[in-house]
């Protein structure tokens, strides 16, 4: 089944301590984007990929980092959390960027 | 399940009655259009996409209309069902055409 797969869907974590949020797509697809979704301001791009080892900002990339040593995954990371940073967060891929995207599941991330 | 938004405006409809979802969008440089269905606990589904050299287009029970001239968009569900209750996204290419960005969503509630 085609689809993207993040981990974990919840955690729970304290300020300061790095994380690491996997997604992985089996689709062979060249993009992948992180977004953020949040109650009133809706889903906001943080990071993208264009391919391997091509990565750029999105519209709110402070605070996160991404690697794309692969073409299947796209690990987001949080050096050092922080309570602003607890939301929703979806990983997308495409077969090309601004075009149809493949969601997958969503993590809850909550930083205390 | 998952909160995708506290405040969004909602259209509620009685089942079996056909629902008309409105989004405006910012960027007259789009070419690409898409809807995304969000149910509770979900990460975004494609429902339909449009590209700005058509002004409609058809899919299973729902129809996408384009107008340019005003920047709008417009997504219509026929013969609501109580499964088409969730959370619904407009999104558009932007003018680099290297992503998606979305509009704040509306969520559409299925009255029995």
């Amino acid at each position: 089944e085609a689809q993207v797969t993040q981990n974990p869907r919840y955690l729970i974590t304290v300020t300061g301590k790095k994380l690491t949020v996997t997604c992985s797509q089996n689709m062979n697809h060249e993009y992948m984007s992180w977004y953020r979704q949040d109650p009133g301001l809706g889903l906001r791009q943080i990071y993208y990929s264009m391919n391997v080892e091509v990565t750029d900002k999105g519209d709110v990339p402070e605070g996160y980092k991404v690697s794309r040593k692969e073409k299947r995954n796209f690990p987001l990371i949080l050096e050092s959390p922080s309570p602003n940073q607890t939301s929703l967060y979806f990983c997308a891929s495409s077969s090309q960027g601004g075009y149809g995207y493949t969601f997958g599941s969503g993590t809850r991330l909550t930083v205390v | 399940g998952e909160s995708v938004g506290l405040h969004l405006p909602t259209l509620s409809v009685q089942e079996g009655d056909n629902s008309i979802i409105n989004c405006a969008y910012s960027n007259s440089a789009s070419d690409y259009f898409i809807w995304y269905k969000q149910e509770s606990g979900k990460g975004p589904q494609f429902i339909i996409d449009i590209r700005s050299n058509m002004d409609k287009r058809q899919g299973q029970r729902v129809t996408v209309l384009l107008n340019k001239t005003v920047k709008h968009l417009s997504l219509q569900i026929a013969a609501t069902q109580p499964g088409d209750s969730a959370v619904y996204f407009c999104a558009e290419n932007g003018a680099a055409g290297n992503k998606l960005t979305f509009g704040g969503g509306t969520r559409v509630l299925v009255k029995p």
